[in-house]
């Protein structure tokens, strides 16, 4: 099962920051949290990953909590192309290690 | 950007028919997965695939599955005897050899059994 719990779906307003939150309270010291998102009949696009620092790349933001128990994924600028499952996903520093999708939160962004 | 492609992208098959989903992972990856997603259902993995091997299959990975790597590009899927319940979007995921690398997945097969 997945180790990340995520609310089933949220809203927001197009040009506004969406801010994703996730729950990972049973991670181990070598686990990486990972951001993926699915767009309708698309495969998962890798968004952004992170051991303990807050990460930054063209795509995103991601905030880890210091006592690494939950995450925040946020969109600066959210446009309808960003209406999409996203999933958080912990993982291990294996190199062959596999993922293991939740549910995810479906966002929608409202115009 | 370099992206990992899947052919065909929509495979229609008679059940109990063989069927082999084609996957050209990234360049200089070295490690290969399959994953399925019955519609409407979770992501799920399947096997991944390292070094000319196996590295770790799930229970839905069963006997009428396998893969391989007939060349230096290409990475296949094949169920030998397909059945309803295989109809599915199955998507390839490359990764490179570097420790802590995101997987990169294609744009998948849709797979539907008649």
């Amino acid at each position: 099962d997945a180790k990340t719990t995520q609310p089933p779906s949220m809203d927001c307003a197009e040009g506004r920051a969406a801010n994703l939150p996730c729950n990972h309270s049973t991670i181990s010291g070598n686990e990486y949290v990972y951001w993926y998102r699915q767009i309708h009949s698309q495969g998962p696009q890798y968004i952004i990953h992170g051991l303990k620092n807050n990460e930054t790349n063209e795509m995103a933001s991601l905030i880890i909590t210091e006592d690494r128990k939950s995450s925040t994924l946020i969109l600066p600028h959210a446009t309808l192309r960003d209406t999409a499952v996203y999933y958080c996903i912990v993982r291990g520093e294996g190199r062959d290690d596999k993922i293991i999708f939740g549910k995810g939160t479906r966002l929608h962004i409202l115009p | 950007e370099p992206e990992v492609t899947q052919t065909p992208s929509h495979q229609v098959t008679q059940m109990g028919q063989e069927v082999i989903l084609r996957c050209v992972p990234i360049s200089n990856h070295l490690y290969f997965y399959w994953y399925r997603q019955i519609l409407g259902q979770k992501v799920e993995f399947l096997v991944s695939f390292y070094n000319n091997e196996i590295s770790e299959k799930s229970e839905i990975f069963d006997d009428q599955f396998s893969v391989e790597r007939p060349d230096g590009s290409n990475f296949t899927l094949k169920i030998r005897s397909t059945k309803l319940e295989d109809s599915a979007m199955y998507f390839c995921a490359s990764q490179s050899s570097f420790s802590n690398q995101p997987q990169h997945f294609g744009d998948g097969t849709r797979l539907s059994i008649l």
